[in-house]
């Protein structure tokens, strides 16, 4: 089973509103990754949990905060977002690091009003 | 430092025909590479990956990559594209160093239209 699930799906939220993004993996995998989609272009990278401790962190405003309760799960805490923050949401697992293969979910669309 | 540059934004072919998408990589560290797929409003899925073993590579869905060290590219091929082909095909390259893996770097994507 290669299977990352999401949720939820969609997401419509407002500029003031709090809300969290849920990744699941049950690959044993312990390493864990937010990414960033915008239309039309590659993923970007937010965050990499390893043996769920951060350990990248590509420079994302703190209005996203992971959080890794478990090594199966992986939150993303959104609070304060603006209509620029409006993407897909991608999570992805691996063994234990970047060169062994990322598992992607179908990832979470975001609208900010 | 890690680049991928896929140098097709967009590749249109008849069904039946061959396809060819075209990533060239550039790696500091022994390179792995990775094609994935991402069809509308869908997450990436793994076509392949070159990891230091075969050169050529065979994935799913009869797809298959040479990596060529010389050129530094890792093309996608197919010998007979069908309707469902018609997706976003992404290049990526990650590298083993001494002190760990650098993470995926992506391409800007190559569009495949599949005509009937």
């Amino acid at each position: 089973d290669t299977e990352v699930t999401q949720t939820p799906k969609h997401l419509v939220m407002g500029m003031t509103n709090k809300k969290s993004l849920k990744c699941e993996q049950h690959m044993g995998h312990r390493a864990m990754y937010w990414y960033k989609q915008k239309a039309k272009k590659p993923p970007e990278l937010m965050f990499v949990y390893s043996y769920e401790k951060l350990s990248i962190n590509e420079s994302v405003p703190s209005r996203f905060s992971p959080e890794c309760p478990n090594s199966s799960l992986l939150n993303l805490h959104l609070h304060a977002l603006q209509p620029e923050d409006s993407a897909l949401y991608l999570c992805a697992s691996s063994q234990s690091g970047a060169v062994e293969t990322q598992y992607f979910g179908p990832g979470t669309r975001l609208l900010v009003l | 430092a890690q680049s991928v540059t896929q140098l097709d934004s967009h590749v249109s072919v008849s069904e039946g025909t061959p396809v060819l998408l075209r990533c060239n990589y550039s790696s500091s560290y022994s390179p792995s590479l990775f094609w994935y797929v991402q069809h509308p409003n869908k997450g990436l899925q793994l076509l392949l990956k070159y990891t230091s073993a075969a050169t050529l590579v065979k994935g799913i869905n009869g797809f298959e990559a040479e990596f060529k060290k010389s050129e530094t590219s890792f093309h996608l091929t197919k010998p007979s594209a069908h309707m469902s082909d018609a997706a976003e095909y992404f290049c990526a390259v990650s590298g083993s160093r001494n002190s760990g893996n650098t993470p995926l770097v992506f391409g800007k994507g190559t569009r495949l239209s599949v005509i009937a």
